[in-house]
């Protein structure tokens, strides 16, 4: 168990819907990134959050939004769903906002039919 | 655009073989360079390096960066069944976005 908790684990939707993925960082951590990671590609940054505050943005189509909660876990939503937003989601938490000593989550399977 | 490619994507070998996997860079404003090993779900730390030359070792897994010619390897030897993974390679940058850029990854193989 790395520290880093995501939920679900495993969701299966429809095109057009949405879905709301949620992760709680490794105690004392107080950044959280979200990564996609999709079979023809490899682990792609979404999105970061240091403390509660947006700090840095990747490759993150506007159908998906983020935020982090005062009590440092943080929720990606996901809209619109396409068959293309198959993938695996991961989140990972560190200590400061400078990327060092990533810690990953377990990840969550999105599979869109 | 920042990336990292690694090579080969896909290694199959024998219990007891050495591989070597690589990472080559291009990137602005380069601070670290890490290596992960990915089995069924999350990815796990292997190595952070920072410095050219100075190797990382950890068991029978080792690895150096060359920041002249931008490039990593991952040494494995004595490969067990275990040791069958996705290795991910990716890179650290000094400003901007806090992220990672990620390779494609290795999918090793190791086979008894």
């Amino acid at each position: 168990d790395s520290g880093v908790t995501q939920t679900p684990k495993h969701l299966i939707t429809a095109t057009g819907q949405r879905v709301t993925l949620r992760c709680s960082p490794r105690s004392g951590d107080l950044s959280v990134y979200w990564y996609q990671q999709s079979l023809d590609q490899g682990l792609q940054f979404l999105i970061q959050y240091y403390n509660g505050e947006e700090r840095a943005k990747g490759n993150i189509l506007e159908r998906f939004s983020a935020q982090q909660f005062p009590d440092l876990h943080s929720e990606l939503n996901l809209s619109s769903l396409e068959l293309g937003d198959s993938a695996l989601y991961f989140c990972a938490s560190s200590v400061g906002d400078r990327g060092y000593g990533y810690t990953f989550g377990s990840g969550t399977r999105l599979t869109v039919v | 655009e920042d990336k990292v490619v690694q090579s080969p994507l896909s290694l199959v070998v024998h219990e007891g073989d050495t591989v070597t996997l690589n990472c080559s860079y291009e990137v602005t404003n380069f601070r670290s360079l890490l290596w992960y090993k990915q089995e069924k779900k999350a990815p796990t730390f292997l190595f952070m390096l920072t410095s050219s030359g100075i190797e990382k070792k950890s068991g029978r897994l080792s690895s150096i960066l060359d920041k002249k010619e931008l490039f990593s390897i991952l040494n494995i030897t004595a490969t067990q069944t275990g040791d069958s993974a996705v290795y991910l390679c990716a890179v650290s940058l000094i400003q901007g976005a806090q992220k990672l850029v990620f390779g494609q990854g290795t999918r090793l193989t190791i086979n008894p």
